[in-house]
């Protein structure tokens, strides 16, 4: 079936405003993740959701960062009051489980540009 | 906590001639994963191989294989016969058994020369 999709594929905004960023995961898929990827950097935890609920959001930067997944399917990045420091690809996974398996591998979106002026 | 080091911020290799992508981490974990990821020009990031530190056996997917050396927390990529679809940012990535969070290195960027 389709892999994991993120729209846009790039966001263009002005420092202060607020973003969404979309996720659509693979179907079937009970675990979704956000990581943010910075220029010349790994990818970096942000946020896991189990179903509907977030299981732990020790990765969010700080409180203008909020996501949300209500119907345990696509999800929703928000970033308040955004920064110039907010500029990055945001990446969103899906896993079958999440349960941390081997064979629960993440399933990486083609993410998403975010250029904060 | 744990930590990925990827040494080599980029590398270069002949088509298809043979390349190794070195890549450390440390843990105080017994029981975890490693992998290595792609990521081409697209952004989208592919598995291209992955291990359990129990295994003694290294894996091994199609022209890419390891070499894991779990105590000297060691876990380089061999790619073999390199095409130019190769060419791409390869990450490392740990994650701890049961959990869900990957560790990932900074990356080494392969340039495939024909």
């Amino acid at each position: 079936g389709a892999g994991v999709s993120q729209t846009p594929s790039n966001k263009v905004t002005e420092k202060g405003k607020y973003v969404e960023l979309r996720c659509d995961p693979i179907s079937g898929h009970t675990a979704l993740y956000w990581y943010r990827q910075s220029l010349g950097q790994g990818p970096e935890f942000l946020i896991y959701f189990q179903g509907t609920g977030a299981a732990d959001d020790s990765g969010l930067p700080n409180d203008r960062f909020f996501a949300v997944r209500p119907e345990g399917s696509v999800s929703t990045l928000k970033i308040q009051r955004t920064e110039r420091g907010d500029s990055a690809v945001y990446l969103c996974a899906s896993s079958f489980s999440g349960l941390g398996g081997f064979t629960d591998t993440q399933y990486f979106g083609p993410g998403t540009r975010l250029t904060v002026l | 906590a744990q930590t990925v080091t990827q040494s080599q911020p980029e590398m270069s290799v002949q088509e298809a001639e043979t390349v190794t992508l070195s890549c450390t981490y440390d843990t105080s974990e017994s029981d975890y994963y490693l992998f290595w990821y792609k990521q081409p020009p697209s952004r989208q990031m592919i598995l291209v191989i992955r291990q359990e530190a129990y295994k003694q056996q290294n894996a091994t997917e199609n022209r890419f294989s390891v070499n894991f050396q779990k105590a000297a927390k060691s876990f380089s990529l061999k790619i073999s016969d390199s095409q130019l679809g190769d060419a791409a940012m390869y990450f490392c990535a740990y994650k701890t058994k049961g959990t869900y969070k990957y560790i990932f290195g900074t990356g080494t960027r392969l340039k495939v020369l024909a």
